[in-house]
């Protein structure tokens, strides 16, 4: 069974740019996470998608982020303007639906603002 | 909301030794609780979890216990291995939604 893919693996921008990053869970799994982790610390949640609906996104910085899930598989995180401390790695998860415990994280897409 | 606490930040073992990582938590209503292993430059991979029902689960060199009216839990390894050498990752959940609050991280470095 395929894990969850993320792409890009890395990018490098400048402040005030924008950038976007794309994730596919696992085939199936109807329950979505982004977390950002920053260097040094674990990782922190900032939206989840339940299918295509959104159940909690009260720690996304919506004046610069966004994310959606059109078609409750596939998701978009993106971030405009990019700020200096929102280098991290934005890491994306799923899980098989609602009360499922086990979360499969990807790899994560590495984050460098200049 | 739920504040997980983490320690140490960091330990070294030498090989064959025990290791042991301690997270506490903060909300009474947590009922779930994984361990995550994250090498470098890969995501969190999980390595074990145990639910408020049980008191500890072990599986091959690897266990967990959890006491509920002190609100912490432990990761144990006994006979380490250099391959163990990762950052681990406790965390905690409640609810439907399953959100996962994690703690701060270990770095465990076994010594060959």
């Amino acid at each position: 069974e395929a894990g969850v893919a993320q792409s890009p693996r890395y990018k490098i921008i400048e402040k005030r740019q924008s950038v976007a990053f794309w994730c596919n869970p696992i085939s199936g799994h109807a329950t979505l996470y982004w977390y950002q982790q920053i260097l040094g610390q674990g990782p922190k949640l900032l939206i989840q998608f339940q299918n295509n609906g959104v159940v909690d996104d009260s720690q996304l910085p919506k004046d610069r982020f966004s994310a959606e899930r059109l078609k409750g598989v596939d998701s978009t995180l993106k971030i405009q303007p990019a700020k200096l401390e929102d280098s991290a790695v934005y890491l994306c998860a799923s899980s098989t639906g609602t009360g499922a415990e086990t979360q499969y994280f990807g790899p994560g897409t590495r984050l460098l603002v200049l | 909301g739920e504040n997980v606490e983490q320690h140490p930040s960091t330990l070294s073992v030498q090989e064959g030794d025990s290791a042991v990582i301690k997270c506490t938590y903060s909300d009474s209503a947590s009922n779930y609780f994984p361990w995550y292993k994250q090498e470098l430059g890969k995501g969190p991979q999980l390595i074990i979890d145990i639910r408020s029902n049980v008191g500890e689960k072990k599986d091959q060199r690897i266990a967990v216990t959890l006491n509920k009216t002190a609100k912490h839990f432990s990761l144990h390894i006994t006979e380490t291995q250099p391959e163990d050498s990762a950052v681990y990752f406790c965390a905690a959940s409640k609810g439907s939604a399953r959100q996962l609050t994690f703690g701060s991280g270990t770095q465990l470095t076994v010594l060959p």
